[in-house]
């Protein structure tokens, strides 16, 4: 089956690094996916792995799967108060041809 | 390179009443794509098209709910007639489709705001 799990929300403070974590169950899911959502507008492609892959870099953005675990983080280096915002992560199965979305994490950045 | 365009951006009805939401994806993107997003959860698909052709509507509501995409571009999504539970950001979002080089990623436009009254 399909369900994609996150915690609901992660304060930190700006500066330090943030770690929205995600637990999904398909496993034959192809790619995993990291999308921002500010308030009010829609979802912000933010970075995505392939399921071979153990971790991608992207600037201050660094992704691990553990896919044993069904395990996937997007640690976000340096954050800022800009980084505020709705983290979803998400699950591409190629069999289903579907994207399922996590409940999604709210990142507060404080000063 | 101008992104998914959807309009308009937040609707208040009353239930019962009907309501058509608008959608013009990523030049190029064969796949266009509705999501239903109701506050503090993350988007479901409600139907994906390829080109013209429904893909997937197998979560979407067929006794109120339809969707169409004619010429394989543009979209509209229709609920007739609308009830509370509807209250919803209504999200489009476009993919490249079958010819993807890799991930065939999804972009996804601003959402539009329906409140039901």
């Amino acid at each position: 089956g399909e369900d994609v799990e996150q915690s609901l929300f992660l304060s930190v403070r700006e500066g330090d690094s943030s770690v929205i974590n995600c637990t999904y169950t398909d496993s034959s899911s192809t790619y995993l996916y990291w999308y921002k959502q500010e308030p009010g507008a829609g979802l912000q492609l933010l970075t995505y792995i392939f399921s071979n892959m153990d971790m991608k870099q992207d600037q201050r953005l660094t992704v691990l799967l553990n896919k044993k675990d069904k395990h996937l983080s997007l640690r976000i280096a340096d954050t800022q108060t800009g980084d505020s915002a709705i983290y979803f992560c998400a699950e591409f199965t190629g069999g289903g041809n579907k994207l399922t979305f996590g409940t999604g994490t709210q990142l507060k950045v404080e000063l | 390179e101008a992104g998914v365009a959807q309009s308009p951006r937040y609707k208040i009805i009353e239930k019962r009443q009907s309501v058509a939401f608008w959608c013009n994806p990523i030049s190029g993107h064969a796949t266009l794509y509705w999501y239903q997003q109701i506050l503090g959860q993350g988007p479901k698909l409600l139907i994906q098209f390829q080109n013209n052709g429904v893909v997937d509507d197998s979560q979407l509501p067929k006794d109120r709910f339809s969707a169409e995409r004619l010429k394989g571009v543009d979209s509209t999504l229709k609920i007739q007639p609308a009830k509370l539970e509807d209250s919803a950001v209504y999200l489009c979002a476009s993919s490249l489709g079958p010819g993807a080089p890799s991930a065939d990623t999804q972009y996804f436009g601003p959402g539009t705001r329906l409140t039901v009254l």
